[in-house]
Formats: C-alpha cells, structure tokens, sequence
C-alpha cells in the first residue's frame, strides 16, 4: 500500500507571496492533519479534514487555510507569507473514525520564505 | 490543558547500552500516549503506542515504553542500542481535547549512538 505523498518536497517563496502545499493519504483514509515543525516550536497541530470538513483546528492565523476534496487528497494554502512561515510541513492520514487513530506521517514539505 | 515534557533534548549512548528517553505528560483524563522517531529529511514513524489496555507497550525495533499514571510517565526503553536508532525521538499526547487526531508533541530528544 503507497504511504502518505506530499508534494512539492521543497519549496522557496517570497514574503508576502502565497503558497499551496498538497498531501495525498493512504487509500482508504480519510482523515487528513497537519503539522508545522520549527526549531523553535516544535511540532505544532494546524488543522485536521475528515471527510471534506475541518473537523479540528489549532492556534495558527487565519492566513493557513485548508481543504479536503472528495478523494480525502488535502491542500493547504498560506497567505501573505512571513518569515516564521519558513518550516516542515507535515500531514498525516488516518481512517479517521473512532478515537484510536493510528497516524502515518508524509515526508513533509520544507518551505523557505525569504 | 494536556502537554508533553521530554527531559534532555540530547541523549548520548554507546552501541549496545540501553536508551532511556523520557517522557512526561499533563493531562485532565486518562491520555492515549505515543512515540514517534524522525530520522533527518524524513516525515515521523510511529514506535508505539499507549491506549489504555497493557501499561507495558512493545514497539517496532526493539523498543517499549511504560505508562505510569502515579508518575504521568511514559518513557521509552531499549535493551541494546544500534548505530541505526540515532534520530529524533519525540512523545506525543491525545486525550480528546480538540479532537483525538489532535496529537501534542514533546519537543523532541536527538539520540546519538557512537561506537
């Protein structure tokens, strides 16, 4: 079974440009989350989609926005980038249903903003 | 709130000494408890995983961990460490709060393994 795709691996933008990061789940798999990992913050929880809605959110700005389409394929989109955005991007897939949800990790996009 | 305390962002060992990463957690009701490694340029696997049943939980590789409510600890073990388990090593809590997909990470311990 493939694992968790996230497309492009490595991305650089400008400030105040946006960007649109994609995650494709394991077959079968309908809840998609992501992560943002800094050396600073750590590993910090942006949003989780099930079923084409956002069923959870995290303490991030408006400006991270994402969405879930029928194919439980994510994308999410940051605004008008700043510095700090620079970070890995993370998603992770689960079935999604019940409260034991086994999380696979994609290898991450790096994004650099300068 | 629920939160993660990993102690020593860097642990150092022999090969074939025990790794000892530790991990405590804050949580308001009873947490699921997880282990995630990251090895460099790489998304996160997961070791194991604490889910109410065993307090004693064996992992992939070699490792396991032990849920200690008394002490809110779940640290993880390994007998004999191998060149190959030099990552980062990170804890992680669910108990429910924003959704059980919400996961919180410790900071992460980078273990390096030397010959």
């Amino acid at each position: 079974k493939a694992g968790v795709t996230q497309t492009p691996r490595y991305l650089i933008k400008t400030r105040g440009q946006q960007v649109t990061l994609s995650c494709s789940p394991i077959s079968g798999h309908r809840s998609v989350s992501w992560y943002q990992q800094t050396p600073g913050q750590g590993l910090q929880f942006l949003f989780e989609y099930f079923s084409e809605t956002q069923r959870n959110k995290g303490n991030f700005p408006g400006r991270f926005s994402g969405r879930q389409f029928s194919n439980s394929r994510s994308e999410m989109n940051v605004s008008t980038l700043e510095l700090g955005d620079s970070a890995l991007y993370l998603c992770a897939s689960s079935l999604g249903q019940g409260k034991i949800n086994e999380q696979y990790f994609g290898p991450g996009t790096r994004l650099t903003v300068t | 709130a629920q939160s993660v305390t990993q102690l020593g962002s860097h642990v150092s060992v022999s090969e074939g000494a025990l790794v000892l990463l530790r991990c405590n957690y804050s949580s308001s009701v009873p947490p699921y408890l997880f282990w995630y490694v990251q090895y460099p340029n790489q998304g996160l696997q997961l070791l194991l995983k604490y889910t109410s049943a065993a307090t004693l939980v064996k992992g992939i590789n070699g490792f396991e961990a032990e849920f200690k409510k008394s002490e809110t600890s779940f640290h993880l073990t390994k007998p004999s460490a191998h060149m190959s388990d030099a990552a980062e090593y990170f804890c992680a809590v669910s108990d429910g709060t924003g959704g059980y997909n919400k996961l919180i990470f410790g900071a992460g311990t980078r273990l390096a393994v030397h010959p």
